[in-house]
Parts: C-alpha cells; structure tokens; sequence
C-alpha cells in the first residue's frame, strides 16, 4: 500500500517550453502532497507544499509563476514548470500524505528527471 | 533551509562491516525519519523515530537519538551490496507544520 506515482519518468524540453509533471496517490487519498528537487549529489530541497482546493504555499525563494502547482484532487497534484530553461533540469520528486495518517507520513514518488536543452 | 547535516559525507565499506552515519539537526523536533535512496530513484522511508525515543531497531538498522547534542546516528549492521545508496535524515518539527527537512545525506559504497 501507499505507492506513490510520478509521471513522466523523464522528459527532455526545449529552452522556453513548459512542463507539466504528475504525481499521483494510488491507492490513499492525500490532502497534502510536497513537492522537491533534487540536484545531482545533493539533497532535497523542498519547493512547495500543495493541498487539495487551495493554493500552493511555495519555499522561499522559489517562483510560484515559474513553478505552476494544482492540487485538484485527493490523489493528483500537478507541477507545472514553466518557459523551462536548463538551469531548471533537476530531479523533481513529489510525496503525499495521507489524509487519515499521521501528518508527518508522507510516500515518496520515483521521481522525475527533467532535462532543458 | 537545510536543517541536517549528515556526515561523512560518503563512506565506503566491504561487504559484512557495519556502517554508522551521523545526522546533526539545528532545532527542536517532533520526529526524525531515515531515508534510503538509490541512484536516480525515489526516496524510500527506513525508519521513524520520535523526539521522546533514544533508541530504534528495525532488522538490520539501528538508529539512536540524543536531542541534547540534536544528533542521530544510523547503523546498518552486516552491510550488503544491496545497501549501496544515499541515506537521508529528515526532521520534522510537529503540530500543524509537518514539512519534513532533509539533511544533506551520506553516500553509502558496500563493496562486494
């Protein structure tokens, strides 16, 4: 139980294009789901933490227009990264926590390299 | 901000040895976690221990708190090629603010 999914695995885009990354709860319902990223050989650094019906509440120092999330349901939240450029190109990984756990639960996703040419 | 710092930062080791990591965290918490994660995957959650633990064992790991130095220590006792991966501490601090904080990780070699 608690699996967590992301899709795509990879994707590589063009310079300026956006990307449009899912994660998703398989088999529990998350109010809350986190989205990170990760660089090569370093740790995760947390972005945003998106919960169902609201608005993201995003870390300092990230943009909230250049990293687009939506939470619409309570197993779906999506990350959006937009006119993407290769100083974007990370790991990005996602968790959830369920909604009838503990709050400090949260389910890793697998991950998803982004690659901006 | 980061709020653990692992060390070593990497460490190698043969097959059988065992392996102790440290993680140094800056403020109070409610719980802190140990993670794995293999290259290029997703993190994989090992072991949880709270505030008010000293001590945990799951299997082969054993994981100790002292919140008076804010220091944890993971053991991974007759280590296996299959326990090469990066290994993660991270920090919660409770009540509505359940973020979790991760240390920087240790990169974990077991030679065959």
């Amino acid at each position: 139980g608690a699996v967590v999914s992301q899709h795509p695995s990879r994707v590589i885009c063009k310079s300026g294009t956006s990307v449009k990354i899912e994660c998703r709860s398989l088999d529990f319902q998350a109010t809350t789901m986190f989205w990170y990223r990760q660089f090569p050989k370093q740790s995760l650094m947390l972005m945003a933490t998106s919960n169902e019906g609201s608005k993201a509440t995003y870390e300092q120092g990230v943009e909230k227009d250049k990293f687009l999330i939506n939470h619409a349901s309570l197993t779906l939240s999506t990350l959006t990264v937009t006119s993407a450029h290769p100083e974007d190109s990370s790991f990005y990984i996602c968790s959830a926590s369920p909604t009838s756990g503990r709050n400090y639960e949260q389910y890793f996703g697998p991950g998803t390299r982004l690659t901006v040419t | 901000s980061q709020q653990g710092e692992e060390d070593p930062q990497a460490l190698s080791i043969q097959e059988g040895e065992n392996a102790t990591m440290n993680c140094s965290y800056k403020t109070s918490i409610n719980n802190l976690q140990w993670y794995r994660q293999n290259s290029g995957r997703g993190l994989v959650h090992l072991i949880l221990i709270r505030s008010n633990e000293r001590e945990k064992h799951s299997g082969r790991l054993r994981v100790t708190l002292d919140t008076s130095k804010k220091s944890s220590s993971l053991l991974i006792t007759a280590s296996r090629a299959a326990d090469t991966a990066s290994y993660f501490c991270a920090t919660d601090v409770g009540g509505s603010n359940y973020k979790l904080t991760f240390g920087k990780g240790t990169l974990l070699t077991v030679n065959p």
